[in-house]
Protein backbone atom coordinates (compact mmCIF):
# COMPACT_ATOMS: atom_id res chain seq x y z
CA UNK A 1 0.00 0.00 0.00
CA UNK A 2 1.03 3.42 0.02
CA UNK A 3 3.77 4.78 2.22
CA UNK A 4 4.03 8.64 3.71
CA UNK A 5 7.52 9.14 5.61
CA UNK A 6 7.47 12.35 7.29
CA UNK A 7 10.42 13.97 9.03
CA UNK A 8 11.70 15.23 11.80
CA UNK A 9 9.20 13.26 14.17
CA UNK A 10 9.55 15.76 16.71
CA UNK A 11 11.00 18.93 16.73
CA UNK A 12 12.20 21.83 19.31
CA UNK A 13 13.33 25.04 18.22
CA UNK A 14 13.96 28.47 19.58
CA UNK A 15 10.96 31.36 18.73
CA UNK A 16 11.80 33.64 15.88
CA UNK A 17 13.35 30.66 13.97
CA UNK A 18 12.02 28.44 10.87
CA UNK A 19 11.53 24.95 10.81
CA UNK A 20 11.27 22.81 7.88
CA UNK A 21 9.35 19.50 8.08
CA UNK A 22 9.66 17.20 5.01
CA UNK A 23 6.76 14.61 3.38
CA UNK A 24 8.07 12.02 1.01
CA UNK A 25 5.53 9.68 -0.88
CA UNK A 26 7.42 6.53 -1.38
CA UNK A 27 6.31 4.34 -3.55
CA UNK A 28 4.13 6.02 -5.68
CA UNK A 29 3.86 9.43 -7.66
CA UNK A 30 1.61 12.31 -5.44
CA UNK A 31 0.88 15.69 -7.53
CA UNK A 32 -1.15 16.78 -4.92
CA UNK A 33 -0.08 16.40 -0.89
CA UNK A 34 -1.80 18.08 1.84
CA UNK A 35 -1.08 19.88 5.18
CA UNK A 36 -2.75 19.46 8.14
CA UNK A 37 -2.48 20.94 11.85
CA UNK A 38 -3.62 19.67 15.00
CA UNK A 39 -4.16 21.25 17.94
CA UNK A 40 -3.88 18.37 21.19
CA UNK A 41 -8.28 17.36 21.78
CA UNK A 42 -8.88 18.75 18.66
CA UNK A 43 -9.39 17.20 15.25
CA UNK A 44 -7.51 17.83 12.05
CA UNK A 45 -7.48 21.11 10.48
CA UNK A 46 -6.48 21.45 6.43
CA UNK A 47 -4.02 24.07 6.16
CA UNK A 48 -3.06 23.59 2.50
CA UNK A 49 -3.25 21.71 -0.39
CA UNK A 50 0.44 21.30 -2.10
CA UNK A 51 0.56 20.90 -5.80
CA UNK A 52 3.81 19.65 -7.41
CA UNK A 53 4.95 22.09 -10.11
CA UNK A 54 2.75 25.22 -9.07
CA UNK A 55 1.97 27.59 -5.77
CA UNK A 56 -0.19 25.94 -2.61
CA UNK A 57 -3.92 26.34 -1.88
CA UNK A 58 -4.35 28.05 1.49
CA UNK A 59 -7.05 27.68 3.43
CA UNK A 60 -8.53 30.40 4.93
CA UNK A 61 -7.14 31.63 7.51
CA UNK A 62 -3.43 30.64 7.36
CA UNK A 63 -0.67 32.61 6.30
CA UNK A 64 0.90 31.88 3.45
CA UNK A 65 4.10 33.93 4.15
CA UNK A 66 4.46 31.92 7.71
CA UNK A 67 4.00 28.20 6.48
CA UNK A 68 5.40 28.11 3.14
CA UNK A 69 5.16 25.23 1.67
CA UNK A 70 7.02 23.56 -1.81
CA UNK A 71 6.51 20.81 -3.70
CA UNK A 72 9.34 21.07 -6.00
CA UNK A 73 8.90 16.76 -7.16
CA UNK A 74 6.25 14.11 -7.04
CA UNK A 75 7.09 12.83 -4.22
CA UNK A 76 8.39 15.36 -1.71
CA UNK A 77 6.48 18.56 -0.37
CA UNK A 78 8.18 20.92 2.95
CA UNK A 79 6.11 22.68 4.92
CA UNK A 80 8.40 25.58 6.34
CA UNK A 81 7.29 27.56 9.29
CA UNK A 82 8.87 30.54 9.25
CA UNK A 83 10.12 32.71 12.33
CA UNK A 84 7.70 29.93 14.67
CA UNK A 85 6.44 31.55 17.88
CA UNK A 86 4.81 29.40 20.69
CA UNK A 87 1.70 29.45 19.47
CA UNK A 88 2.66 27.87 16.07
CA UNK A 89 3.77 24.59 18.68
CA UNK A 90 1.00 22.07 17.31
CA UNK A 91 1.15 18.64 15.39
CA UNK A 92 1.85 18.74 11.75
CA UNK A 93 0.82 16.23 9.50
CA UNK A 94 1.25 15.67 5.66
CA UNK A 95 -1.06 13.49 3.74
CA UNK A 96 -0.79 11.92 -0.15
CA UNK A 97 -2.93 9.87 -1.80
CA UNK A 98 -4.24 8.50 -5.28
CA UNK A 99 -6.91 11.52 -5.62
CA UNK A 100 -9.12 9.67 -8.05
CA UNK A 101 -11.33 6.29 -8.40
CA UNK A 102 -10.23 5.29 -4.48
CA UNK A 103 -9.62 8.70 -3.16
CA UNK A 104 -7.63 7.49 -0.20
CA UNK A 105 -5.54 9.42 1.87
CA UNK A 106 -2.35 8.17 3.45
CA UNK A 107 -0.57 10.08 6.52
CA UNK A 108 2.23 10.65 7.62
CA UNK A 109 3.39 9.99 11.02
CA UNK A 110 3.26 13.68 11.68
CA UNK A 111 5.97 16.04 13.40
CA UNK A 112 5.17 17.47 16.73
CA UNK A 113 6.78 21.24 16.77
CA UNK A 114 7.69 22.58 20.02
CA UNK A 115 8.14 26.13 19.85
CA UNK A 116 9.97 27.74 23.26
CA UNK B 1 -23.26 24.46 10.39
CA UNK B 2 -20.17 22.45 10.00
CA UNK B 3 -18.98 20.60 7.12
CA UNK B 4 -18.49 17.23 8.64
CA UNK B 5 -20.53 16.54 12.10
CA UNK B 6 -19.70 14.03 14.89
CA UNK B 7 -19.84 13.90 18.57
CA UNK B 8 -17.10 14.06 20.53
CA UNK B 9 -18.08 12.12 23.17
CA UNK B 10 -16.31 10.02 25.10
CA UNK B 11 -18.52 7.69 24.28
CA UNK B 12 -17.61 4.32 26.81
CA UNK B 13 -18.48 0.75 25.85
CA UNK B 14 -17.83 -2.20 28.20
CA UNK B 15 -15.51 -5.10 26.36
CA UNK B 16 -17.22 -7.20 23.89
CA UNK B 17 -20.20 -4.47 22.97
CA UNK B 18 -20.68 -2.26 20.01
CA UNK B 19 -19.61 1.15 19.60
CA UNK B 20 -21.52 2.94 17.48
CA UNK B 21 -20.19 6.12 15.74
CA UNK B 22 -22.25 8.74 13.40
CA UNK B 23 -20.99 11.52 11.25
CA UNK B 24 -23.29 13.72 9.62
CA UNK B 25 -22.02 15.66 6.18
CA UNK B 26 -23.83 18.51 4.63
CA UNK B 27 -22.14 18.76 1.12
CA UNK B 28 -24.57 16.88 -0.39
CA UNK B 29 -22.32 16.20 -3.61
CA UNK B 30 -19.89 14.73 -1.56
CA UNK B 31 -19.01 10.96 -2.69
CA UNK B 32 -16.77 9.10 -0.74
CA UNK B 33 -16.74 8.84 3.08
CA UNK B 34 -13.90 7.22 5.35
CA UNK B 35 -13.06 6.42 8.85
CA UNK B 36 -9.88 6.81 10.30
CA UNK B 37 -8.51 5.74 14.00
CA UNK B 38 -6.07 7.93 15.52
CA UNK B 39 -4.45 6.83 18.62
CA UNK B 40 -2.99 9.60 21.30
CA UNK B 41 -0.08 11.08 19.66
CA UNK B 42 -0.12 9.19 16.90
CA UNK B 43 -1.31 10.44 12.65
CA UNK B 44 -5.07 8.87 11.71
CA UNK B 45 -4.88 5.52 9.74
CA UNK B 46 -7.59 4.49 7.68
CA UNK B 47 -10.13 2.00 8.80
CA UNK B 48 -12.76 2.05 6.33
CA UNK B 49 -13.74 3.55 3.39
CA UNK B 50 -17.40 3.28 1.98
CA UNK B 51 -18.60 4.99 -1.91
CA UNK B 52 -22.20 3.82 -2.24
CA UNK B 53 -25.19 3.48 -0.02
CA UNK B 54 -25.73 0.66 2.32
CA UNK B 55 -23.30 -1.70 4.87
CA UNK B 56 -19.79 -2.35 4.22
CA UNK B 57 -18.51 -5.40 6.49
CA UNK B 58 -14.77 -5.84 7.42
CA UNK B 59 -13.67 -8.06 9.85
CA UNK B 60 -15.75 -6.39 13.05
CA UNK B 61 -15.98 -2.92 11.57
CA UNK B 62 -18.90 -2.62 9.54
CA UNK B 63 -19.39 1.44 7.40
CA UNK B 64 -23.11 2.46 6.79
CA UNK B 65 -23.47 4.74 4.67
CA UNK B 66 -27.25 7.13 3.60
CA UNK B 67 -26.64 9.71 1.26
CA UNK B 68 -30.38 10.97 1.56
CA UNK B 69 -30.03 11.33 4.96
CA UNK B 70 -26.12 12.67 4.57
CA UNK B 71 -25.73 9.99 7.22
CA UNK B 72 -22.38 7.51 7.78
CA UNK B 73 -21.89 5.29 10.89
CA UNK B 74 -19.17 3.01 11.86
CA UNK B 75 -20.02 -0.18 14.03
CA UNK B 76 -17.52 -1.61 16.07
CA UNK B 77 -18.40 -5.29 17.23
CA UNK B 78 -16.75 -7.32 19.79
CA UNK B 79 -15.07 -4.17 20.92
CA UNK B 80 -11.71 -4.17 22.70
CA UNK B 81 -9.85 -1.91 24.85
CA UNK B 82 -6.91 -1.62 21.84
CA UNK B 83 -9.93 -0.09 20.26
CA UNK B 84 -9.66 3.30 22.02
CA UNK B 85 -9.06 5.83 19.80
CA UNK B 86 -10.26 8.93 18.55
CA UNK B 87 -12.28 8.04 15.18
CA UNK B 88 -12.32 10.63 12.52
CA UNK B 89 -15.27 10.86 9.93
CA UNK B 90 -13.90 12.33 6.62
CA UNK B 91 -15.52 13.40 3.36
CA UNK B 92 -14.25 13.73 0.40
CA UNK B 93 -16.37 16.89 -1.70
CA UNK B 94 -14.32 16.24 -4.76
CA UNK B 95 -10.80 15.21 -5.79
CA UNK B 96 -8.87 17.64 -3.73
CA UNK B 97 -10.77 18.57 -0.89
CA UNK B 98 -11.01 16.07 2.41
CA UNK B 99 -12.63 17.55 5.36
CA UNK B 100 -12.48 15.84 8.73
CA UNK B 101 -14.95 16.04 11.74
CA UNK B 102 -13.99 16.38 14.92
CA UNK B 103 -13.82 12.96 16.14
CA UNK B 104 -15.01 10.72 18.24
CA UNK B 105 -13.49 9.73 20.82
CA UNK B 106 -13.76 5.99 22.03
CA UNK B 107 -13.25 4.12 25.06
CA UNK B 108 -13.98 0.67 25.39
CA UNK B 109 -13.52 -0.86 29.18
CA UNK B 110 -11.89 -4.19 30.31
Amino acid sequence: GAVVSQHPSRVICKSGTSVKIECRSLDFQATTMFWYRQFPKQSLMLMATSNEGSKATYEQGVEKDKFLINHASLTLSTLTVTSAHPEDSSFYICSAGVLSGANVLTFGAGSRLTVL
Amino acid sequence: QKEVEQNSGPLSVPEGAIASLNCTYSDRGSQSFFWYRQYSGKSPELIMSIYSNGDKEDGRFTAQLNKASQYVSLLIRDSQPSDSATYLCAVNRNNNDMRFGAGTRLTVKP
